[in-house]
């Protein structure tokens, strides 16, 4: 069975701090992202990354970064948290999809943020 | 871009009831869809991805068809069970890479 862990399932922090989420996968997947879930407007692409050192912007990047040393491991990390950034944070992870044969995205049980 | 939107947003039903839930996207250059569900306050698990290739995919008692060029996808579930309580939720991943687009989802509630 696929295993994405993630470090936290609830976390509260201050306005300001650095915030880092970590994800962890045991699947040997090169795929990584992370969403953003949020009442209203469903789940959001915040970064992904194909491969180790190797990262993509997706729809919401601004006020993230994240970094992805190692394949089993993809953090994001909130440069100085703001209140518009409390949310639900989901991780997931994927083989790349090759020709003829797609493989599904998987996810782990989401960090609840809060930002004071 | 793509969007993708699923109709009813919230639906409840008695137990027992065949039920179906509906997904439809507006750029058909997919290249699969997949359909998830979300228990309160947890991440999501992944009940069927159907290729682009594909009109249909079963498991168990969910059915989920394909219609790339009319961009519609419905997910069938016969005889539905308190159990099945949660938000579906549909996303597609277009030809050009991997990203997911959501939809926002469908609140199912199965009456005992």
């Amino acid at each position: 069975d696929v295993k994405v862990t993630q470090s936290s399932r609830y976390l509260v922090k201050r306005t300001g701090e650095k915030v880092f989420l970590e994800c962890v996968q045991d699947m040997d997947h090169e795929n990584m992202f992370w969403y953003r879930q949020d009442p209203g407007l469903g789940l959001r692409l915040i970064y992904f990354s194909y491969d180790v050192k190797m990262k993509e912007k997706g729809d919401i990047p601004e006020g993230y970064s994240v970094s992805r040393e190692k394949k089993e491991r993809f953090s994001l990390i909130l440069e100085s948290a703001s209140t518009n950034q409390t949310s639900m944070y989901l991780c997931a992870s994927s083989f790349p999809d090759r020709a003829g044969y797609n493989q599904p995205q998987h996810f782990g049980d989401g960090t609840r943020l809060s930002i004071l | 871009k793509q969007e993708v939107t699923q109709i009813p947003a919230a639906l409840s039903v008695p137990e027992g009831e065949n039920l179906v839930l509906n997904c439809s996207f507006t750029d058909s250059a997919i290249y699969n869809l997949q359909w998830f569900r979300q228990d309160p306050g947890k991440g999501l698990t992944s009940l069927l991805l159907i290729q682009s290739s594909q009109r249909e995919q079963t498991s168990g008692r969910l059915n989920a068809s394909l219609d790339k060029s009319s961009g519609r996808s419905t997910l069938y579930i016969a005889a539905s069970q308190p159990g099945d309580s949660a938000t579906y939720l549909c996303a597609v991943i277009e030809t050009s890479g991997s990203r997911l687009t959501f939809g926002e989802g469908t609140q199912l509630t199965v009456n005992p």
